[in-house]
């Protein structure tokens, strides 16, 4: 199964951009790159996902490499209600989704 | 409100003892999903179901024992047999199996002592 590889832990200012990679260097041609964030305590929500193009709706943007082995999760202005652990996750043809430890994210006042 | 339910949001249990987690949802969607979570780890798949009366097993279905005779209901228990259940337990649906989004619930964290 593809993985996923995020830095453990980053920090922002508050209403600063923020950009959190991902690598997936062994992606399948036909796996979806999904991300979800956690709050503390909470289940997870879905945040974006895409395939090839890069990907925007309201809540942040997904770009994604021309190769596919990497993809950047933006928020464009950093709220202090955006601090949570956000999974980069691929999804194979089997649905199946494969949560890693994520990258938790850290928004300063 | 539609939405998932997971009841209760904290549980302790005594060793030995089998216990069920509720989980529940109105949103008419077909397939439903267990997961659990340690501390500072990401969320393993337990069990799926992707139609009423018809479930697989995930990753870590050992010790775990899951039903689905409504749509809205995928109850799971976890029995004696397994080895380490202290753990947060999250439960998912999403409308169709190969929906791109699934939607979880606020999750029941176990203590097993």
């Amino acid at each position: 199964d593809a993985k996923t590889t995020q830095p453990n832990s980053m920090e922002s200012n508050e209403e600063e951009p923020v950009h959190l990679p991902c690598n997936h260097s062994t992606i399948s041609g036909t796996d979806y790159i999904h991300w979800y964030r956690q709050l503390p305590s909470q289940g997870p929500e879905y945040v974006i996902h895409g395939l090839t193009s890069n990907v925007n709706n309201r809540m942040a943007s997904l770009a994604i490499a021309e190769d596919r082995k990497s993809s950047t999760l933006i928020l464009h202005r950093a709220t202090l209600r955006d601090a949570a652990v956000y999974y980069c996750i691929l999804r194979d043809n089997n649905n199946d989704m494969r949560f890693g430890a994520g990258t938790r994210l850290t928004v300063k006042p | 409100d539609g939405g998932i339910t997971q009841s209760p949001k904290y549980l302790f249990r005594k060793e030995g003892q089998n216990v069920t987690l509720s989980c529940e949802q109105n949103l008419n969607h077909d397939a439903m999903y267990w997961y659990r979570q340690d501390p500072g780890q990401g969320l393993r798949l337990i069990y799926y179901s992707q139609i009423v009366n018809d479930f697989q097993k995930g990753d870590i279905a050992e010790g775990y024992s899951v039903s689905r005779e409504k749509k809205e209901s995928f109850p799971l228990t976890v029995t004696s047999a397994q080895k380490n259940p202290t753990a947060f337990y999250l439960c998912a649906s999403s409308k169709l199996a190969d929906s791109y989004e699934q939607y979880f619930g606020p999750g029941t964290r176990l203590t097993v002592t």
